[in-house]
């Protein structure tokens, strides 16, 4: 079965900083993988996506991802925080065949600081 | 180029009663999905459909909860009986899977916040 854990469900950063989500994931066979983001009151934006091709990979708003399969993970940054960034953030695993249904991460809560 | 919208926003109900959310996926995406949100479990997935056919109902809470799909395009999540418990943000996404293959990113609706008092 695949799974998908993400340390920290409390991040916060500084505005300018770095800005590090981590994503680790269970899977027998190789995933497609997912990072989408949330603001409050709102549905979930894709920022990137793992789907076999290059391993790292980017996304909107400055985001990009690395897909590591000696790690088994798939961790989000940005260079530089801004305080538009703030958000939840959610990593999910998708199955290669059959219903291609999300598996999500717990979500990780960003805060950026003035 | 709508994207997929979701009614109501909010619903309050009391317990017992029973509920009908809405969702109008993308046109043209022939999968759909069903997802809930809720403090403590995180985003669960519920119900999966490939046109009208919905091959993976494993998500389903249990027997008051039904979905179904018509015209391979709006999808109505059905919850009887609504207990406290199924208070929680559902969220429905669709996907222009094609069968056979994947890698196709999931496209939101904002959401129906369901409360039960």
């Amino acid at each position: 079965a695949q799974s998908v854990t993400q340390l920290g469900s409390h991040v916060s950063v500084s505005e300018g900083a770095l800005v590090l989500l981590r994503c680790n994931y269970s899977s027998s066979v190789p995933p497609y993988l997912f990072w989408y983001v949330q603001y409050p009151n709102q549905g979930l934006q894709l920022l990137l996506k793992y789907t076999s091709a290059a391993t790292l990979v980017k996304g909107i708003n400055g985001f990009e991802a690395e897909f590591k399969k000696s790690e088994t993970s798939f961790h989000l940054t940005k260079p530089s925080a801004h305080m538009s960034d703030a958000a939840e953030y959610f990593c999910a695993v998708s199955t290669t065949s059959g219903t291609y249904k999300y598996i999500f991460g717990t979500g990780t809560r960003l805060k950026v600081l003035a | 180029g709508a994207g997929v919208s979701q009614s109501p926003s909010n619903k309050v109900t009391e317990k017992g009663k029973d509920v009908e959310l809405r969702c109008d996926p993308i046109s043209g995406h022939t999968a759909l999905y069903w997802y809930r949100q809720s403090l403590g479990q995180g985003l669960e997935f519920l119900i999966y459909f490939q046109g009208n056919s919905a091959p993976d109902k494993s998500g389903l809470p249990s027997d008051r909860f039904s979905a179904e799909r018509t015209g391979g395009s709006v999808s109505t999540l059905t919850i009887q009986r609504t207990q406290q418990e199924d208070s929680a943000v559902y969220l429905c996404a669709s996907s222009l899977n094609l069968l056979g293959s994947g890698g196709y990113e999931q496209y939101f609706g904002p959401g129906t916040r369901l409360t039960v008092t």
